[in-house]
């Protein structure tokens, strides 16, 4: 399967800092998505992108599609206790066939 | 976006044992996809079940140990056949939908997964 890279692997911040993350591939994807996960459960869908270039916002939320397509950035802004969680990217290469990053782990300090 | 039900939810199993998943989505769905998740990993993508025919696998992933079923656009299982230690993972049904019914598709919603766990 296809390899999507994650970075960072983990983060460590202070109650309402930002967070950044991004996601790399190798491969050109039509779509970009970015889920969140909770302990215990499945990924939930925060942001769908569809073109390059597009810049989404869901809330404190927001996502890029790289002009590459072989790139997707995700922030978060003001974090908050409730943001910790793991989240991962994920690309449809060929219309309907999901990929997932490795994950980035956020811990958010009180 | 659809409502994804995985049964069981979790189970501890025998080394040697198969276990089937059962995926019931409360509306119809063209694309139902199951993928794997072990301990601190994240998701690999098993095989898309086709409805009336084969599911289609993933490097790495063969019928024998994991056969799918979609007997309809509503319902599929997954078997995890023979399993040993390694197969302990969280097992995760999803469907391609839309958000908020836009006209956007190619959206990935998952189910709350089976936790497996092998003695």
């Amino acid at each position: 399967g296809q390899q999507l890279n994650q970075s960072p692997q983990s983060m460590f911040i202070q109650e309402g800092e930002d967070v950044s993350m991004n996601c790399t591939s190798s491969s050109i994807f039509n779509t970009w998505l970015w889920y969140k996960q909770d302990p215990g459960e499945g990924p939930v869908l925060l942001i769908a992108l569809y073109k390059a270039g597009e810049l989404t916002s869901n809330g404190r939320l927001t996502a890029q599609f790289g002009t590459t397509r072989k790139d997707s950035f995700l922030n978060i802004s003001a974090s908050i206790p409730s943001d910790v969680g793991i989240y991962f990217c994920a690309g449809d290469l060929t219309g309907n066939q999901f990929y997932f990053g490795t994950g980035t782990s956020l811990t958010v300090i009180p | 976006s659809a409502v994804i039900s995985q049964k069981p939810s979790r189970d501890i199993c025998q080394r040697g044992t198969s276990l089937t998943i059962q995926c019931q989505v409360d509306s119809q769905v063209t694309m139902m996809f199951w993928y794997r998740q072990q301990p601190g990993q994240s998701l690999t993508l098993i095989a898309t079940a086709n409805q009336g025919s084969e599911a289609t696998y993933e490097s790495g992933f063969v019928i024998d140990k994991f056969p799918i079923s979609r007997p309809n656009l509503t319902f599929s299982t997954l078997t995890v056949s023979n399993m040993s230690p390694e197969d302990s993972s969280i097992y995760l049904c999803s469907v391609v939908g839309s958000l908020g019914g836009s006209a956007n598709t190619g959206e990935l919603f998952f189910g709350e997964g089976s936790r497996l766990t092998v003695l």
